[in-house]
């Protein structure tokens, strides 16, 4: 059974980091291209990162262009999202979704990531 | 950017009516369309891919069609378990957009 299940979320000031983590089990992890998608609260959903199967590309949504990093470890099976220099509008629920072809075919269950002082 | 307009925004429904909901693109998409269903503190959940194909396990009740850049998401005979928001989504192009969703809600 594929799962992804995200972690890391929290409080955070302002100006601060957090690193968000997603386990991958249930299919061949190396194989996949992965990408997050966040939730503002009471909105829609916004894709923010792309993620090959090798790692070696990476895209990423303006709005987090160069505030964020989307990494991941496949002998760990585990995909990273560090978020730096967070903004108020940064809160929101992040999901982590398996992409197979051109479909989000499998998403966690996202992890909320709230920023305020 | 693509931008996604989807229409409505909201729509209100009786079980076992049929629904339309709306997805245009601004610009040339080929089919790299999708469709999603998002409930309250979950998810969500692939339902069409590739403007028309159905995901496995979803209900025949759920199609998809595409016509240039429009794309429209039916539901043939509505269930209680559908009202929920929907979502479509381009993956033709990065950055990768999604509609702004529809809401369904029962009459």
């Amino acid at each position: 059974e594929v799962q992804l299940v995200e972690s890391g979320g929290g409080l955070v000031q302002p100006g601060g980091s957090l690193r968000l983590s997603c386990a991958a089990s249930g299919f061949m992890f190396s194989s996949y291209e992965m990408n997050w998608v966040r939730q503002a609260p009471g909105k829609g959903l916004e894709w923010i990162s792309y993620i090959s199967a090798s790692g070696s590309t990476v895209y990423y949504a303006d709005s987090v262009k160069g505030r964020f990093t989307f990494s991941r470890d496949n002998a760990k099976n585990s995909l990273y999202l560090h978020l730096s220099s967070l903004r108020a509008e940064d809160t929101a629920v992040y999901y982590c979704a398996r992409k197979l072809r051109a479909r989000f075919d499998y998403w966690g269950q996202g992890t909320l990531v709230t920023v305020s002082s | 950017d693509i931008q996604m307009t989807q229409s409505p925004s909201s729509l209100s429904a009786s079980v076992g009516d049929r629904i339309t909901i709306t997805c245009r693109a601004s610009q040339t998409i080929s089919t790299y369309l999708n469709w999603y269903q998002q409930k309250p503190g979950k998810a969500p959940k692939l339902l069409i891919f590739a403007a028309s194909s159905l995901q496995s396990g979803v209900p025949s009740t759920f199609s998809g069609s595409a016509s240039g850049t429009d794309f429209t998401l039916t539901i043939s005979s509505l269930q209680p378990e559908d009202f929920a928001t929907y979502y479509c989504q381009q993956t033709y192009l990065f950055p990768y957009t999604f509609g702004q969703g529809t809401k369904l809600e029962i009459k």
